[in-house]
């Protein structure tokens, strides 16, 4: 199966910060990965899909990019309310496998 | 507006078998267009992929997991299933059933989540 591997594992940012996290895949997947955004003790939300393709109503600080084996999100400008953990997953083929996280937290 | 809804016991014992219903309400589980899948999370960890299952009965399930779960809908009562057998304590997670966009993803509605706690 192929692995999927975030980096940072946790990273605090000042408000106005541009934060850029990575998602590396262990083998070619082309653009078939998501981000997602969970807040503390809610349910995970949908931010990006193939790779750079924004879910509707999320804001445009919110990007992503990346093909292949490496993938990021970045946030533009860091808001109070960006406090989550960020997963990547891989959707090419079962299973869709998420990485193990980044959590993001205001300095 | 779709929502999804899981229901089961919130308790159940090592070596039993771990049984989850989804009501899919707002929209049709025979949609064309999407897969019904199970995702868990064990406190204070990470996202797991289970499975998916599109309307027609084909499933998908991670190798992890593949000898214990079986996946299941029913499209006249608009819900899918997910049933783990043999569960151990560290089968204790929230489970979230969701929709899917293909059969492993993305995941654009998911349940409120539902913890199972596997202890005698």
């Amino acid at each position: 199966d192929i692995q999927m591997t975030q980096s940072p594992s946790s990273l605090s940012a000042s408000v106005g910060d541009r934060v850029t996290i990575t998602c590396r895949a262990s083998q070619g997947i082309s653009n078939y990965l998501a981000w997602y955004q969970q807040k503390p003790g809610k349910v995970p939300k949908l931010l990006i899909y193939a790779a750079s393709t924004l879910q509707s109503g999320v804001p445009s600080r919110f990007s992503g990019s990346g093909s292949g084996t490496d993938f990021t999100l970045t946030i533009s400008s860091l808001q109070p309310e960006d406090v989550a953990t960020y997963y990547c997953q891989k959707y090419n083929s079962a299973p869709g496998t998420f990485g193990p996280g980044t959590k993001v937290d205001i300095k | 507006q779709l929502q999804l809804q899981e229901s089961g016991p919130g308790l159940v014992k090592p070596s039993e078998t771990l049984s989850l219903t989804c009501t899919v309400s707002g929209g049709s589980i025979s949609s064309s267009s999407y897969y019904w899948g199970w995702i868990r999370q064990p406190p204070g960890k990470g996202l797991e992929w289970i499975g998916s299952i599109y309307y027609s009965g084909s499933t998908y399930y991670n190798p992890s997991l593949k000898s214990r779960v079986t996946i299941s809908v029913d499209t006249s009562k608009n819900q899918f299933s997910l049933k783990l057998s043999s569960v151990t304590a560290a089968d204790t997670a929230v489970y979230y059933c969701a929709r899917l966009l293909r059969a492993a993803g993305p995941v654009d509605y998911w349940g409120q989540g539902t913890l199972v706690t596997v202890s005698s």
